[in-house]
């Protein structure tokens, strides 16, 4: 299995939700990643997570909560976001950090 | 902090004119790496350098590491429709610092 899995694909939520948005590899990878994409931008690294130990934070708002339950699963937790939180999230994983990165196919999130 | 600039930011050609996108950092890379993103995708990996002066080919892709490790270029070889989308280059610092994607190149080919 060469591919990392998210789900959903899309997720429209309001302003006082709480979801989660989930990531999946079972390629045996030790860092996993969550990147933000707007439109016409380059991915954004939001956290890494090493031998599913959060190793970077790129001083992401609170209202973005990151969770790794094991070394093939990967969360995002949202709540109360903001409209100009709308945005792809991708996730990734590398067999570790730094080396090349796998991406998931991302999920399409808009806030209302 | 580390930025990784690249030009163009958008090129349109002729299916069969070749194409160059290159990347520059404002500090020295340990490694660089490329990724394409078609239309409606994600970032699929298509190469890592790594040694000064470092060159790989892929068919009709050609990747280059500059001698200093602070320049990357991809250049492609009579394109085609199939290669379009955006290229992105993205390089971590040396001192293992996060990985910084360049801004992007937008391919577009006409045929």
């Amino acid at each position: 299995d060469t591919e990392v899995t998210q789900t959903p694909k899309h997720l429209v939520m309001g302003m006082t939700n709480k979801k989660s948005l989930k990531c999946e590899q079972h390629m045996g990878h030790r860092a996993m990643y969550w990147y933000k994409q707007k439109a016409k931008k380059p991915p954004e690294l939001m956290f890494v997570y090493s031998y599913e130990k959060l190793s970077i934070n790129e001083s992401v708002p609170s209202r973005f909560s990151p969770e790794c339950p094991n070394s093939s699963l990967l969360n995002l937790h949202l709540h109360a976001l903001q409209p100009e939180d709308s945005a792809l999230y991708l996730c990734a994983s590398s067999q570790d950090y730094l080396n090349e990165q796998f991406f998931g196919p991302g999920t399409r999130l808009t806030v209302l | 902090g580390q930025q990784v600039m690249q030009i163009p930011q958008y090129q349109h050609v002729q299916e069969g004119e070749d194409f160059t996108t290159y990347c520059n950092s404002s500090t020295t890379l340990s490694n660089i790496q490329w990724y394409k993103q078609r239309p409606g995708g994600h970032p699929v990996f298509l190469i890592q350098l790594v040694k000064s002066g470092e060159v790989k080919k892929q068919k009709r892709l050609t990747f280059q590491f500059g001698e200093a490790k602070k320049n990357s270029s991809l250049h492609i070889t009579a394109t085609q429709t199939t290669d379009v989308g955006t290229y992105f280059c993205a390089g971590p610092g040396t001192n293992a610092g996060k990985s910084t994607f360049g801004d992007g190149t937008t391919l577009t080919v006409k045929p």
